[in-house]
């Protein structure tokens, strides 16, 4: 059974570029949730999508949105990046049904901004 | 206040010695699970062992075993038999009921160095 997929693992960007990311769940599950970790704030949720649908969201500005496919592949986009937006990126996959289970991540993608 | 919190920054223990990692949290729900992850220095984030709050019996998985108290609002991680390629970051986090069920809150992390 194939894990999470994140691509690409590497990204350099520019200040005031925007870039896309890219997230494959666990084939099954439904509900894909996007954390920041940075060595100052830790892990950070930004957003969750079930069934295509925003189901949650952290406390971060508009800059960051996501979307996700009828095929739960997510995308997570940020635009007029910032030198503080420079982190590691995680999704965690999970069957998102209405119970308390386990999430599994990839291995993220590592984004600096310079 | 804190959700999640790890009051261990760091730890060191000789290879097949066990190890305990704290973990303590808050909540006012009935319905919560707790969660401990491994992240080595390739960044992702590997799952360990779960425990939910309505287990009875303290979770398991191979070396890994969850030391569960719930009127102390503990949940420690303990590692039997430390094997050299346990030296990561770990992480401890819960998932609430009334938080959204998928939404994860992390505590900072311990760092465990193992020895040979």
């Amino acid at each position: 059974k194939a894990g999470v997929t994140q691509t690409p693992r590497y990204l350099i960007k520019t200040r005031g570029q925007q870039v896309t990311l890219s997230c494959s769940p666990i084939s099954g599950h439904r509900s894909v949730s996007w954390y920041q970790q940075t060595p100052g704030q830790g892990l950070q949720f930004l957003f969750e999508y079930f069934s295509e649908t925003q189901r949650n969201k952290g406390n971060f500005p508009g800059r960051f949105s996501g979307r996700q496919f009828s095929n739960s592949r997510s995308e997570m986009n940020v635009s007029t990046l910032e030198l503080g937006d420079s982190a590691l990126y995680l999704c965690a996959s999970s069957l998102g049904d209405r119970a308390i289970t386990e999430a599994f991540f990839g291995q993220g993608t590592r984004l600096t901004v310079v | 206040a804190q959700k999640i919190t790890q009051t261990q920054p760091g730890m060191f223990v000789q290879e097949k010695e066990a190890v305990t990692l704290d973990c303590t949290y808050d909540t006012s729900d009935q319905s919560y699970g707790l969660f401990w992850y491994k992240q080595p220095s390739s960044g992702e984030m590997i799952f360990l062992i779960y425990q939910g709050s309505y287990d009875e019996q303290n979770a398991t998985e191979g070396r890994y075993s969850l030391n569960f108290q719930k009127a102390r609002k503990s949940a420690n991680l303990v590692i039997s038999a430390s094997q050299l390629g346990d030296s990561a970051m770990y992480f401890c986090a819960m998932r609430e009921v009334n938080s959204g069920y998928s939404t994860l809150t992390f505590g900072k992390g311990t760092m465990l160095l193992v020895s040979p």
